[in-house]
């Protein structure tokens, strides 16, 4: 089974400033999909970015980006110029082939601070 | 449009009732999920359909019953409900299965067993 570990269980940041969540996984596939998804307190799934694990090209997304290190197994995400509405909580998840499903770490909450 | 969605989005009932969640995708993708969110916001896999068949039962209960009717629904049925179950529960959809794809979610059912 995959695991995926979120080690911060919260994070605060000043408005304007960046942030980075650590998410690492375990895994013994080369060929793997990695996401983050935000919840935040409407409690609605809204995916933020992607990252095939073929592409060592790290995924952007305007203002978030990964930083993807394959072989430490390691997914961050940085979220720059954080803004109020970034207050969320943010999931890690990893997919393979065939898998059918995500496995999901324990999420991190963000607080943006005005 | 809303792409995937659920009802009801609130339900609360008392201990050893019988209740439904539907679920709906207009996205015309082939795979559809459910997942519960517990109360320390971990999120797991329960089931996962391909094309309205059933690919993943994540040793969940058969007081817990999915049905998929066509490809665009999901219901799932829960039998003589127990505290245990008081969750939200996420309806998702992907185009396909194969892990490729971006799963898209709606916008959850909290659940409450009283």
């Amino acid at each position: 089974a995959q695991t995926v570990t979120q080690s911060q269980p919260e994070m605060s940041v000043q408005e304007a400033e960046t942030v980075t969540l650590s998410c690492t996984y375990d895994t013994s596939e080369n060929n793997y999909y990695l996401f983050w998804y935000k919840q935040p307190p409407s409690r609605q799934m809204i995916l933020v970015i992607r990252q095939e694990a073929y592409k060592q090209q790290n995924a952007t997304e305007n203002r978030f980006s990964v930083n993807f290190q394959k072989a430490a197994k390691s997914f961050s995400l940085k979220i720059s110029d954080s803004q109020l509405g970034d207050t969320a909580m943010y999931f890690c998840a990893f997919s393979r082939r065939n898998d059918y499903k995500l496995s999901f770490g324990a999420g991190t909450t963000v607080t943006v601070r005005a | 449009d809303t792409a995937v969605s659920q009802t009801p989005k609130y339900l609360v009932t008392q201990m050893g009732n019988d209740k439904s969640i539907k679920c709906e995708q207009n996205l015309g993708h082939d795979t559809m999920y459910w997942y519960k969110q517990d109360s320390k916001k971990f999120l797991k896999i329960m089931f996962s359909y391909n094309n309205k068949e059933l690919i993943i039962n994540e040793t969940v209960p058969n007081r817990f019953s999915p049905k998929s009717p066509d490809k665009a629904h999901l219901n799932l049925h829960i039998n003589s409900l127990e505290l245990g179950d008081s969750a939200v529960y996420f309806c998702a959809s992907s185009q396909d299965g194969a892990g490729t794809d971006t799963q898209y979610f709606g916008p959850g059912t909290r659940l409450t067993v009283l």
